[in-house]
C-alpha cells in the first residue's frame, strides 16, 4: 500500500447523469475526508469519516451528493443528477487517529478524480 | 466565518529565498499547514505550526504568530521544482474534533532560471 487511490481519474459525463467515484484510502488510516477543488482555489472540505460513519457533511454537500464507507475502508462519493457547476476536481484525503483524541495533522491527499459535466 | 488570504502569485530565481504569507481568520484554531500541489497533482503536506515559532524542515520553514493569526511559509535555495501552488491550511474547531482542513486560494510559486 503505497497512498491513498482514487478511481476514476477522469470522468466526463453529461448533465442529469449520475456519476460515483471511489477512495482507497492508506489501509490502517481511520479517517476519511472528501473534497473538492475547482481551478484556481484551495480544496473545499465536503465530508467526512471516522471509520464508517460519517460525522460531517459540509452545507456545500448539497442533496444530490452522498457518500458512504460501509466497512471503514474504501470510500464512494456519489453525485446524482449532475450539474455543470459539479465540474470540479473531487479529492480524497486519510488521515490517523488514535484513542485518547490524538488526530494526525498531516492529511495524505489521493490523486483525484477530475470531473467534467458537459 | 472562517477565511485565509495568501497572495496569489510570487515569482522567483532559482537559488534565491521566497516567503509565502498567510493570514487567517477562523472561528477556532488547532494549527496551521503548508500543502504543495504541482499541476495536476494531489496536495502534499509539507509543514505544520500549533504553537508561535519557527518550524524548519530541509529547505522549507514555516512560522506562526497566533497573536497576529498569520503565518508564513519560507522556501530556501529554490529550484525549478519548486514551481507549484502553496497552500495554506488551518484545522478548525468542528462539532467532533475532525481534523478538517480550511484551505486558503493558494500562492502560485514560479521560479525562473
Amino acid at each position: 500500500d503505497t497512498g491513498v487511490s482514487q478511481d476514476p481519474r477522469h470522468k466526463i459525463t453529461k448533465r442529469g447523469q449520475n456519476v460515483t467515484f471511489r477512495c482507497d484510502p492508506i489501509s490502517e488510516h481511520n479517517r476519511l475526508y472528501w473534497y473538492r477543488q475547482t481551478l484556481g482555489q484551495g480544496p473545499e472540505f465536503l465530508t467526512y469519516f471516522q471509520n464508517e460513519a460519517q460525522l460531517e457533511k459540509s452545507r456545500l454537500l448539497s442533496d444530490r451528493f452522498s457518500a458512504e464507507r460501509p466497512k471503514g475502508s474504501f470510500s464512494t462519493l456519489e453525485i446524482q443528477r449532475t450539474e455543470q457547476g459539479d465540474s470540479a476536481m473531487y479529492l480524497c484525503a486519510s488521515s490517523l487517529s488514535a484513542s485518547g483524541g490524538f488526530v494526525s495533522y498531516e492529511q495524505y491527499f489521493g490523486p483525484g478524480t477530475r470531473l467534467t459535466v458537459t | 466565518g472562517q477565511s485565509l488570504e495568501q497572495p496569489s502569485e510570487v515569482t522567483a530565481v532559482e537559488g534565491a529565498i521566497v516567503q509565502i504569507n498567510c493570514t487567517y481568520q477562523t472561528s477556532g484554531f488547532y494549527g496551521l499547514s503548508w500543502y504543495q500541489q504541482h499541476d495536476g497533482g494531489a496536495p502534499t503536506f509539507l509543514s505544520y505550526n500549533a504553537l508561535d515559532g519557527l518550524e524548519e524542515t530541509g529547505r522549507f520553514s514555516s512560522f506562526l504568530s497566533r497573536s497576529d493569526s498569520y503565518g508564513y511559509l519560507l522556501l530556501q535555495e529554490l529550484q525549478m521544482k519548486d514551481s507549484a501552488s502553496y497552500f495554506c491550511a488551518v484545522r478548525a474547531h468542528g462539532s467532533s474534533n475532525t481534523g478538517k482542513l480550511i484551505f486558503g486560494q493558494g500562492t502560485t510559486l514560479q521560479v525562473k532560471p
